[in-house]
């Protein structure tokens, strides 16, 4: 079974600076399984990116991911206000199906 | 454009059956290029996929939940549930709906993620 480890757990930063969160698998899985997704406080989560570095629609283009293996990472160039959130990485496989990641909140500092 | 809602009781008794519905609305349940799928959250806590229906009504849930999980379609309505039984206060959680990208005709193609959720239903335990 392959479990999601995110870090860090909270990343505290300002308006305008660049996030780099981390999603790490226990295994290498497929890229093209590979999505994140934003959640804000009361909402349901958003997709940002599938397949490990494709954006979702609608998405800025300030939301890029990247990686291959085991290790990917979303990353907010320029933090905007309302990027204040908790995001999710997330991975197919066979069994068990769907799993998500613990997440990495961010934060103003 | 494609919406989905969930609905039914907010307040199930320990032991008992919650029952959820997601009603679809802007396309067909019965699309080939898409799993439906049921996912909770805690409050508080991460996500939990909990299971997903494909248009033929082939069915796909976590282990973990298996043994008490069972989704099914009503394509006449457009929609499709969620039972769960013998529920305990570990099963309070907002539950969402969301429909699955990256199926092909029924088969798990690429670039697989949950693009559209319903708001979330919040469900609690308690007698």
């Amino acid at each position: 079974e392959v479990v999601l480890t995110q870090s860090p757990g909270t990343l505290s930063l300002s308006p305008g600076e660049r996030a780099t969160l981390s999603c790490r698998a226990s295994q290498i899985v497929t890229s093209s399984f590979l999505a994140w997704y934003q959640q804000k406080p009361g909402q349901a989560p958003r997709l940002l990116i599938y397949g490990a570095t494709r954006r979702a629609a609608g998405v800025p283009d300030r939301f890029s991911g990247s990686g291959s293996g085991a290790d990917f990472t979303l990353t907010i160039s320029r933090l905007e206000p309302e990027d204040f959130a908790v995001y999710y990485c997330q991975h197919y496989s066979s069994s068990p199906g769907f799993t998500f990641g613990p997440g990495t909140k961010v934060d103003i500092k | 454009q494609v919406q989905l809602q969930e609905s039914g009781p907010g307040l199930v008794q320990p032991s008992q059956t919650l029952s959820l519905t997601c009603t679809v609305s802007g396309g067909s349940i019965t699309s080939g290029s898409y799993y439906w799928s049921w996912i909770r959250q805690p409050a508080g806590k991460g996500l939990e996929w909990i299971g997903r229906i494909y248009a033929s009504g082939s069915t796909s849930y976590n282990p973990s939940l298996k043994s008490r999980v069972t989704i099914s379609m009503d394509r006449s309505q457009n929609q499709f549930s969620l039972s769960l039984t013998s529920v305990t206060a570990a099963d309070m959680a907002t539950y969402y709906c969301a429909r699955v990208k990256g199926v092909v005709r029924g088969v798990i193609s690429s670039d697989l993620a949950f693009d559209i959720w319903g708001h979330g239903t919040r469900v609690t335990v308690s007698s």
